[in-house]
């Protein structure tokens, strides 16, 4: 067990829907990542949050948001949901970066069907 | 060109033996080198962190990586059937605090009792 949770584990929507992704990080981790894993794109980094800012930002679509809370749990919205969106979505966090060793800490993903 | 390849496998080999799985990658600024497992519907399990060149060993595991070649490497001694699961290299590099990921596509492991 990495301590990091995310809620649901699985969750099946409709095309054109939109949900929520919900992730706490571990005990006293200030930064959280997200990423997405597709079997054709393999496992994606799509934006980070460190203690409630946006940090970076990678293959995100304009159609996806995110943000992390003063608690510093965060949520990933998808909205307009399309079949190619199933995927299992990922957050990790870590330890506060620019501090030489980081390392990211997986938690048990979201597995997202969109029929 | 991607930025990290993998050859995604499958390989199958019989328990105790030793196992190579590696990568390359294209983007000289990685500095950060990773060996994630990745059981089954599992999320990715740090297994090996090595920064920059050189060898890490830590059980029955050996990370290496060579930057000239842009080349990595992980060794698994005695391997057991436990350790079938897919194993993802990934790589960071430091720009404006992010530690972000990049991860070649997996390869997955069976090792046959």
């Amino acid at each position: 067990d990495s301590g990091v949770t995310q809620t649901p584990k699985h969750l099946i929507t409709a095309t054109g829907q939109r949900v929520t992704l919900r992730c706490s990080p571990r005990s006293g981790d200030l930064s959280v990542y997200w990423y997405q894993q597709s079997l054709d794109q393999g496992l994606q980094f799509l934006i980070q949050y460190y203690n409630g800012e946006e940090r970076a930002k990678g293959n995100i679509l304009e159609r996806f948001s995110a943000q992390q809370f003063p608690d510093l749990h965060s949520e990933l919205n998808l909205s307009s949901l399309e079949l190619g969106d199933s995927a299992l979505y990922f957050c990790a966090s870590s330890v506060v970066p620019g501090r030489g060793q980081e390392t990211q800490y997986f938690g048990p993903g979201t597995r997202l069907l969109v029929l | 060109q991607k930025e990290v390849e993998q050859d995604p496998g499958p390989l199958s080999v019989p328990e105790g033996a030793i196992v190579s799985l590696n990568c390359t990658y294209s983007n000289s600024a990685f500095q950060y080198f990773m060996w994630y497992r990745q059981y089954s519907r599992k999320g990715p399990e740090l297994l090996m962190y090595t920064y920059s060149s050189g060898n890490k060993e830590d059980g029955r595991f050996t990370a290496q990586v060579d930057k000239s070649s842009k080349y990595i490497s992980l060794f698994i001694r005695d391997s057991q059937p436990s350790d079938s699961a897919t194993y993802l290299c990934a790589m960071s590099q430091v720009g404006a605090g992010s530690y972000q990921l990049t991860f070649g596509k997996g390869t997955k492991l069976s090792v046959i009792p």
